[in-house]
């Protein structure tokens, strides 16, 4: 049983250009979180997925960025027309229950974009 | 105020030493997450504590729920320890808040 699974690890997207990361969480778990780590600051909640529902976006920037989970496959998070302040390490989690104090709350590796 | 608030934010210690890091929290549910996170690493959960102490191996976690204040234990560190630990507190929904990180780098 794999944990969750990040692609592309490291992805480079000049300026105005689209960017998309996908989270495939542990086999089971029907809660996504995507969390941001901007250079050289801590990490911050972007949205929380459920199976196409998002749940809670309260962390997500206004314009430009989207996220999906859909029924099938793994979570999008969708970054249009990038800028280089969306530089950043994304990381995604999953887990069995909405609680985050339950077991399993797991991380994947991150995806770290680079706008050039 | 940070709703998650971590100290030391920097701990550098000789091979061998004790260590201790701080977490207090004002959000929460009753637990509280150890992350560890190693230089362009991903991130790896160490404990997560609704109660008590837990340990594994040379790592200690121990949380009190009342006074919403945790700490994060290693003991014969080692240069391999050097790391950012980072302590987080789940709020409604699921989703963390996080602390600022303590960078810990452990000398030979």
């Amino acid at each position: 049983n794999a944990g969750v699974m990040q692609n592309p690890r490291h992805l480079v997207r000049r300026r105005g250009q689209e960017a998309r990361l996908r989270c495939s969480p542990v086999k089971g778990h029907s809660h996504v979180y995507w969390y941001r780590q901007l250079p050289e600051e801590g990490l911050k909640f972007m949205v929380y997925l459920q199976k196409e529902n998002i749940i809670d976006e309260s962390g997500m920037p206004k314009e430009r960025f989207s996220a999906e989970f859909p029924k099938e496959g793994p979570s999008i998070l969708r970054i249009q027309q990038v800028v280089r302040g969306d530089s950043a390490a994304y990381f995604c989690a999953s887990s069995p229950t909405d609680m985050g104090a339950g077991y399993g709350y797991t991380f994947g590796s991150g995806t770290r974009l680079t706008v050039v | 105020k940070n709703e998650v608030e971590q100290s030391p934010q920097n701990l550098t210690a000789q091979e061998g030493e004790f260590i201790t890091i701080n977490c207090s929290y004002s959000v929460g549910i009753s637990a509280l997450h150890w992350l560890q996170q190693h230089p362009g690493g991903g991130i790896v959960s160490l404990f997560m504590l609704s109660s008590g102490k837990k340990k594994h191996g040379r790592l200690i976690a121990t949380i009190n729920i009342q006074e919403k204040h945790s700490s994060l234990h290693i003991t014969a560190s080692h240069p391999r320890d050097s790391a950012v630990y980072i302590c987080a507190a789940p709020a409604d929904t699921g989703k963390l808040i996080f602390g600022q990180g303590t960078t810990l780098q452990v000398k030979p």
